[in-house]
């Protein structure tokens, strides 16, 4: 199947740094990337869908400015969380669409990121 | 848009068979998903099945969908300590449409 890679895996940040999330597609050009957020013990939480070459489309209640989205090619898209704060730790996860249209490769996951904001 | 609901637990001893289930309140549902998440991992998709499909089987999992009460579950056949995960189902309308999840449900595998 369609191979996403979420990098870093883990990170831990202090309170008012930025954190930069990377999503890739490693075996097929994703013109859509989505970000999600899923806190302990709950389902995922889309926050956002990244469009290469545009802006993001973020979901209600999502701030675009603490958690900017880039996707600047066809096989990377960038989440920054801006000024962390601890309540922003969570775990945040990434998936991507083909360009080619193959529905069930948007349902492929990056493995994630810890982000810990201490 | 969608909305699924999920149970939260479940317990199987090892060698008997688990079954999951999900529901979903919209009925124009084309793609439904079932996935499977392990502790500090991302999510693996296990099966996927179409509007237009009553049942698919793939080795150990067979995927069921009662359309008329939008009622989806996945039955893992000789489940084993390897299958204790979170599960999660999913689904979206259509081709452009949004993927939205359900709670999920925690399978504990017991030897």
């Amino acid at each position: 199947g369609a191979v996403v890679s979420q990098h870093p895996s883990r990170v831990i940040c202090k309170s008012g740094t930025s954190v930069k999330i990377e999503c890739r597609s490693l075996d097929f050009q994703a013109t859509t990337m989505f970000w999600y957020r899923q806190f302990p013990k709950q389902s995922l939480m889309l926050m956002a869908t990244s469009n290469e070459g545009s802006k993001a489309t973020y979901e209600q209640g999502v701030e675009k400015d603490k958690f900017l989205i880039n996707h600047a090619s066809l096989t990377l898209s960038t989440l920054t969380v801006t000024s962390a704060h601890p309540e922003d730790s969570s775990f945040y996860i990434c998936s991507a669409r083909d360009r080619s249209g193959q529905l069930h490769t948007e349902a492929f996951f990056g493995q994630g990121t810890r982000l810990t904001v201490v | 848009g969608e909305d699924v609901e999920q149970s939260l637990f479940l317990s199987v001893r090892e060698g008997d068979s688990s079954v999951i289930n999900c529901t979903y309140t919209d009925s124009s549902s084309t793609y439904l998903y079932w996935y499977k998440q392990e502790p500090g991992a991302g999510l693996q998709l296990l099966t996927y099945i179409f509007s237009n499909m009553d049942m698919k089987q793939d080795q150990r999992l067979t995927v069921l969908l009662n359309k008329k009460d939008k009622h989806l579950s996945l039955r893992i056949a000789d489940t084993q300590t390897g299958d204790s995960a979170i599960y999660f189902c999913a689904g979206r309308t259509g081709a452009n449409s949004k993927l939205t999840f359900g709670k999920g449900i925690t399978l504990s595998v017991r030897p």
